[in-house]
C-alpha cells in the first residue's frame, strides 16, 4: 500500500509555538499533498510537493520531502488557535491509471492551546 | 476562487433507501473523484472518473454504488440500497489534469443511515 501514515496521531502545543507533523509512505510517489480538515468540515488543500522537490514554503507552512526515507514533514510556524484541525498527507503514486487518485494517511490532530 | 460544491450538506435516510449525492466540480476540471470518511476514521478512496467513465474504483465501491455525469456540470454518487455502515461523510473532488495538479475537495455531504 502507498498509504501515508502521520506521526504523531495527536499534538497539543501552546499558541505561538511551532508544530511539526510527519508523514511516511511505502512506495515511490509522483507527489505528496497536505490537507487540513476542521472538525466535520471539508478538506482544504495546503501544499503540494513533487517528488523532485525537497522543500516548499507557503506563508507559515514549510513542507519537506525526503524520497530516500519516504517521508515528509509539515511545519507550521507561530501557531494560532485557528490552526487547530486535523492534518493529512496524501500521496499520488499512480503512473498508469488514467485518473490518478491520492491516498490519505490517518492524520494528525493538532490542538493549539491559548 | 472556484470551488467544488456538494449537495446536500447533510442527509438522513432510512436503511434500504436510495440516496443520490450531488457534486458540481470546478468548471474546467476533467478528473473527478468520490471519497468517504467514516466518523473518526481516515479518508478513503471510492472511485475516479474521467472521460465519462470510471477509471478506477476501490473495494468499497461495490454494486450498490454508481456514479454518473448526467450533464456538463454535475457529478453524482448513487447508493442504491443504503446500509447502516454507509453512514459517513462523502467528499467529491476534482482536478484539472494529472501530473502533480492539486486535487480540490468539496465540503462534503454527511450521510446518516438509520
Amino acid at each position: 500500500s502507498q498509504q501515508g501514515e502521520e506521526d504523531p496521531q495527536a499534538l497539543s502545543i501552546q499558541e505561538g509555538e511551532n508544530a511539526t507533523m510527519n508523514c511516511s509512505y511505502k512506495t515511490s510517489i509522483n507527489n505528496l499533498q497536505w490537507y487540513r480538515q476542521n472538525s466535520g468540515r471539508g478538506l482544504v488543500h495546503l501544499i503540494l510537493i513533487r517528488s523532485n522537490e525537497r522543500e516548499k514554503h507557503s506563508g507559515r507552512l514549510r513542507v519537506t520531502l525526503d524520497t530516500s526515507k519516504k517521508s515528509s514533514s509539515l511545519l507550521i510556524t507561530a501557531s494560532r488557535a485557528a490552526d487547530t484541525a486535523s492534518y493529512f498527507c496524501a500521496t499520488d503514486a499512480n503512473r498508469y491509471s488514467s485518473a490518478s487518485k491520492i491516498i490519505f494517511g490517518s492524520g494528525t490532530r493538532l490542538s493549539i492551546r491559548p | 476562487e472556484p470551488e467544488v460544491t456538494q449537495t446536500p450538506s447533510h442527509q438522513v435516510t432510512q436503511m434500504g433507501q436510495e440516496v443520490i449525492l450531488r457534486c458540481v466540480p470546478i468548471s474546467n476540471h476533467l478528473y473527478f473523484y468520490w471519497y468517504r470518511q467514516i466518523l473518526g476514521q481516515k479518508v478513503e478512496f471510492l472511485v475516479s472518473f474521467y472521460n465519462n467513465e470510471i477509471s478506477e474504483k476501490s473495494e468499497i465501491f461495490d454494486d450498490q454504488f454508481s456514479v454518473e455525469r448526467p450533464d456538463g456540470s454535475n457529478f453524482t454518487l448513487k447508493i442504491r440500497s443504503t446500509k447502516l455502515e454507509d453512514s459517513a461523510m462523502y467528499f467529491c473532488a476534482s482536478t484539472r489534469a494529472l501530473g502533480g495538479n492539486t486535487i480540490y475537495f468539496g465540503e462534503g455531504s454527511w450521510l446518516t443511515v438509520v
